[in-house]
């Protein structure tokens, strides 16, 4: 049982580049987020889905999309990147929506 | 909007001192309370939680209590170690709300 995964754990862009961060999980878990952490800022909410085919906007959607093909997976993907985008991406995952979410280990990116 | 406001850090003590991190929170209706911990390098983890009104939640000799009544969630341990070095986060999830509201985070420093 991995938990809730993240890839890469460390990525350095160039303003208007594209990527996917990934996330799975391989606990069941119906619910997942993406949040990003800034200093001074704690963790703002990025997208989540409630299951597979369903996603939601958090409160810090510009410039992300989602998408949830599958219960295991939930990538996040910037279309082109920005300086301000420049974070530390946390991936979580739990059973329901208000059930104990599990957090992945983090992507930090850096946007030149 | 549902708002957590913790003490800024870093807070800097020696081992076996007594730790305590202010929360307090804005929110309507009944929020759960959540305290999370953030080791170096890593994702975010579960410390504590409390689901409502004079509960104590409790792990790893850490323990906090929710106050109604001065809306506060106050974090608290006897004696530190030097391996309880770490950032806390205080969080709300409000009733029938997917989005943990997080606060920015206090840095514990714990020294020999």
């Amino acid at each position: 049982n991995a938990g809730v995964t993240q890839t890469p754990k460390f990525q350095v862009l160039k303003t208007g580049q594209s990527m996917t961060l990934q996330c799975a999980q391989d606990m069941n878990h119906e619910y997942m987020s993406w949040y990003r952490q800034d200093p001074g800022m704690g963790l703002r909410l990025i997208h989540y889905s409630v299951g597979a085919g369903i996603t939601d906007q958090g409160e810090v959607p510009n410039g992300y999309n989602v998408s949830r093909s599958t219960t295991e997976d939930f990538p996040l993907r910037l279309l082109s990147a920005a300086p301000s985008q420049t974070s530390v991406y946390f991936c979580a995952s739990s059973y329901g929506q208000q059930e104990t979410q599990y957090f992945g280990p983090g992507t930090r990116l850096l946007v030149l | 909007g549902d708002s957590v406001t913790q003490m800024e850090g870093p807070v800097t003590l020696s081992e076996e001192a007594f730790l305590t991190i202010n929360c307090t929170y804005t929110a309507t209706g009944y929020p759960s309370l959540f305290w999370y911990v953030q080791y170096p390098g890593e994702g975010l983890q579960l410390l504590l939680k409390a689901t409502k009104a004079d509960d104590k939640g409790s792990n790893k000799g850490f323990e906090a209590t929710y106050r109604k009544e001065t809306t506060s969630f106050h974090l608290e341990k006897g004696s530190v170690q030097v391996s309880d070095s770490a950032v806390y986060f205080c969080a709300l999830r409000n009733t029938g709300f997917q989005k943990l509201v997080f606060g920015t985070g206090t840095r514990l420093l714990v020294s020999p």
